[in-house]
């Protein structure tokens, strides 16, 4: 049963776009929230976090907002560079980490 | 500070067999966990270490299992290898419990396994 679903396997942006990276969330008791960026055949890095006491965290490019009511996560990198091109990874914290499937983002130049 | 070393990067191994997979965290971490990211599937969690004491198991056969030394290293063990088993696997650590509120993990770069 996937607690923490990424439904979009994949995203294109143009750079210097906004890029919106999405993650659903089912069990409440999840209090603490991360995003991790992998680039191929490397582990992988985190990114930004956010409490589940706060809506928003914000660092550099990098914003995560948190909609509980929903149970709903997003990460929004503006603008967009190619470098950022990588599987993004959300998860979401209890008792253990949960992560989701991943969606790919493509920053095209 | 070195990071989190996984060895080896690598492996082909056959079905049946065995293997260890070993993890050694960053200087002062505690805490190791182990995931097991195939395609389509994301990265699902083995188990966690904290102080040589498994603190939570996954939902994986008892094929697999692990240990953790005072050192704060850790090692994985597969037995009777299938095919599905391919897959990569990945070591996190961290300074605390994953369920500690506000821990990050920090990840290796993983052990590629493959089963033939």
């Amino acid at each position: 049963d996937q607690q923490v679903k990424q439904n979009s396997p994949s995203l294109s942006v143009q750079e210097g776009r906004i890029s919106i990276l999405n993650c659903d969330y089912t069990n409440s008791m999840f209090d603490y929230f991360l995003w991790y960026k992998k680039y191929p055949a490397e582990g992988p890095t985190f990114l930004i976090s956010i409490s589940s006491i706060k809506d928003k965290n914000e660092d550099g490019r990098f914003t995560v907002f948190l909609n509980k009511s929903a149970k709903h996560l997003s990460l929004h990198i503006v603008p967009s560079q190619p470098g950022d091109s990588a599987v993004y990874f959300c998860a979401a914290s209890a008792i253990q980490f949960y992560f989701g499937t991943g969606t790919s983002l493509t920053v095209i130049p | 500070k070195a990071g989190v070393t996984q060895t080896p990067r690598y492996l082909i191994k056959t079905r049946g067999q065995q293997v260890t997979l070993s993890c050694s965290p960053i200087s002062g971490h505690r805490s190791v966990s182990w995931y097991q990211q195939t395609p389509g599937q994301g990265l699902q969690f083995l188990f966690e270490y904290f102080s040589e004491t498994q603190r939570n198991k996954g939902n994986f056969p008892g094929r697999f299992s692990g240990r953790q030394f005072s050192n704060s290293r850790s090692e994985m063990n597969v037995s009777t290898l299938e095919l599905g088993d391919s897959a990569l696997y990945l070591c996190a650590s961290s300074l605390s419990p994953t369920s500690s509120r506000g821990t990050e993990a920090f990840f290796g770069q993983g052990t590629r396994l493959t089963v033939v």
